[in-house]
Parts: structure tokens; C-alpha cells; sequence
């Protein structure tokens, strides 16, 4: 079965720490993407990738950190810069370009205690 | 500014009515999709629309594009309870040199029996 898995689906962090939300897709798409979505919101773009080796800054790349070091995988890092990580992040690839059709992973809820 | 906007962006409605969601977005484009998110799940992919006079039906739902009005429609016919959901469009727009896809707010659709 081909898609994108998300782990893990919840995660709780104490404030002062990193942590990293896992993003692994098998449809063999070329770019991937992670958003922020809170509450009653639309989607906010952090970072996205195109290529292997290579990320872009989105709109609110800040006390955020990824790595592209294989396609299939796109991991993100909440560092502690990050003041009110509190959200749900959902992970999408496309098959090539970004103006194409994106597909999402089931999202991972972080709440910071 | 590339924008996109959705309206209305809370719509409540009865079982059987019909009603359409709007999308509007600032600049040239002719590829545009529709998602729909259940609360506190992922987004799903409803319509891929690539063409100016484009329209797609699944079910009680049916969107289309005018890519001169700048303007996509997502039409509910004779709605039901399982249609509540918030509903995305995101626009594929130039940005730099490169293609993004930009987001609407979403509309939040309650549909009551």
C-alpha cells in the first residue's frame, strides 16, 4: 500500500525540549511538505523540499528545523526556539514540482505541558 | 499578494438544501484543488481541476473553475449529514521561480438533519 505514514499520532513535550516528528512517504514523490494547523485554522507552510539535500523555508520556519538526507523521508524538529508549539502538523509529498496535487500523512498532535 | 479566499468560511445548513462554497484567488492559475478535512483528521483529496471550464462530480458534490473569473466553485447538492466537514481549495500560483500552492482558510460546513 503506497501513502505517507506520520509518527507517532500524539506526542508531549515539556517546554525546554526538542523534539522530532517522523514523515516517511513510499510513493516515490519527489517534494514534501510539513504544515502547522491549529485550531480552527487553515494550513501554515514551515518548510518544504523538492529534492534530496535541499529544503525551502515557508511562512513560519522559525524554531523549526528539517533534513532531506533520503526522499522517503522528511523529519521535522520542533526546537525549543519554537514559543508555542502546541498544533497539529500534517506532512504531504507531490510527485514533482510544488504546484502540484499533495497528499497527506494522518497528522501528529503535539501539546507541550 | 498572492491570496486565496474562501467564503463563506462557516456555513450551517439543513439536510437537503443546496449551496455553494466560493473560492477566489489574486493571480493567474489553471490548476486548483479541493480537500476536505474531517475534525481532528488529515486532508483528503475531493477534485483536481487542471483547466479552465473544468468541472468534476463525486456524489452530492461537484466543483469547477472559470480561470478568468479567477473563481472555482465546490456546489452541495440536496446536502446530508456525512458532508459536514471544513473544505480547503488551494491554488497553484508562480512564486519567485518557482510554483507554490496557496491556501484558503477553509470552510467550515455543519450540515444539520
Amino acid at each position: 500500500d503506497g501513502g505517507i505514514t506520520q509518527s507517532p499520532k500524539y506526542l508531549f513535550r515539556k517546554e525546554g525540549q526538542n523534539v522530532t516528528l517522523s514523515c516517511e512517504q513510499n510513493l516515490n514523490h519527489d517534494a514534501m511538505y510539513w504544515y502547522r494547523q491549529d485550531p480552527g485554522q487553515g494550513l501554515r507552510l514551515i518548510y518544504y523540499s523538492q529534492i534530496v539535500n535541499d529544503f525551502q523555508k515557508g511562512d513560519i520556519a522559525e524554531g523549526y528545523s528539517v533534513s532531506r538526507e533520503k526522499k522517503e523521508s522528511f523529519p521535522l524538529t520542533v526546537t525549543s526556539a519554537q514559543k508555542n508549539p502546541t498544533a497539529f502538523y500534517l506532512c504531504a509529498s507531490s510527485p514533482f514540482g510544488t504546484g502540484d496535487e499533495q497528499f497527506f500523512g494522518p497528522g501528529t498532535r503535539l501539546t507541550v505541558l | 499578494e498572492l491570496k486565496v479566499e474562501q467564503n463563506p468560511l462557516f456555513l450551517s445548513m439543513q439536510e437537503g438544501k443546496n449551496y455553494t462554497i466560493y473560492c477566489n484567488y489574486s493571480t493567474t492559475s489553471d490548476r486548483l484543488y479541493w480537500y476536505r478535512q474531517d475534525p481532528g483528521k488529515s486532508l483528503e483529496s475531493l477534485f483536481v481541476l487542471l483547466s479552465n471550464g473544468a468541472v468534476k462530480q463525486e456524489g452530492r458534490l461537484m466543483a469547477s473553475l472559470d480561470t478568468k473569473a479567477r473563481l472555482s466553485t465546490l456546489h452541495i447538492t440536496a446536502a446530508v449529514h456525512d458532508l459536514s466537514a471544513t473544505y480547503f481549495c488551494a491554488v497553484d500560483m508562480a512564486m519567485d521561480s518557482n510554483y507554490q500552492l496557496i491556501w484558503g482558510a477553509g470552510t467550515k460546513l455543519i450540515i444539520k438533519p
